[in-house]
């Protein structure tokens, strides 16, 4: 166990929809990063918050939104939602700033399975 | 930019016998470069990294790493595969970019453990 708490497991919901995915990140850690995991594109990383700003962005879309509350959980928003964004999506958590990851670890979560029908 | 490819979409070995996973990367500068496993219903977890210093590196459950600049390489290594290593396995390389460290990850490799 990782001690990286993502909810739900698994989210079944329609096109046009919006949805929020949840992580508590392991106790300490103040960085949150999100990837989504999908077939055709492997692991994309969408974006990072460290103690409740964000840090850093990948390929995060507009329609897809992030924030990491003052008790460092995270939610990833996810809006207008289309066939394409199904997909497994990870929370990681990491002690440090992600300056420099020859010092850092990232411990993920199980992922929450989301599919758009 | 900052890249890793992992050429193979899977590898299939048996047991006992070593296990090889290829991991090019493509970096400016000295790269950081590391392994993590994911097995089936899991996160990923963390197997091993290259910062400095000697070419090869030891991590969990017995892998190792060699990292070859000439060649651009981190090949995940192990001499003696079980069925239990049988899991989908990332290269991923910190990339530096807009002000920021990102972890980029490659496609993923399958591995599949036969008895």
């Amino acid at each position: 166990d990782s001690g990286v708490t993502q909810t739900p497991k698994h989210l079944i919901t329609a096109t046009g929809q919006r949805v929020t995915l949840r992580c508590s990140p392991r106790s300490g850690d103040l960085s949150v990063y999100w990837y989504q995991q999908s077939l055709d594109q492997g692991l994309q990383f969408l974006i990072q918050y460290y103690n409740g700003e964000e840090r850093a962005k990948g390929n995060i879309l507009e329609r897809f939104s992030a924030q990491q509350f003052p008790d460092l959980h995270s939610e990833l928003n996810l809006s207008s939602l289309e066939l394409g964004d199904s997909a497994l999506y990870f929370c990681a958590s990491s002690a440090g700033t992600g300056a420099d990851f020859s010092n850092e670890k990232l411990f993920f979560g199980s992922g929450t399975q989301l599919s758009v029908l | 930019a900052q890249s890793v490819a992992q050429p193979e979409d899977q590898v299939n070995v048996a047991e006992g016998n070593p296990l090889t996973v290829k991991c090019t990367y493509s970096v400016s500068g000295n790269p950081y470069l590391f392994w993590y496993v994911q097995y089936p219903n899991r996160g990923l977890q963390f197997l091993l990294k290259y910062i400095t210093g000697d070419n090869l590196v030891k991590g969990s459950y017995g892998f190792e790493a060699e990292f070859n600049k000439s060649q651009t390489s981190f090949h995940l290594k192990k001499p003696s595969a079980l069925v239990s290593d049988s899991a989908l396995y990332f290269c991923a390389v910190s990339s530096f970019s807009g002000g920021y460290n990102k972890l980029i990850f490659g496609a993923g490799t399958r591995l599949a453990v036969h008895p």
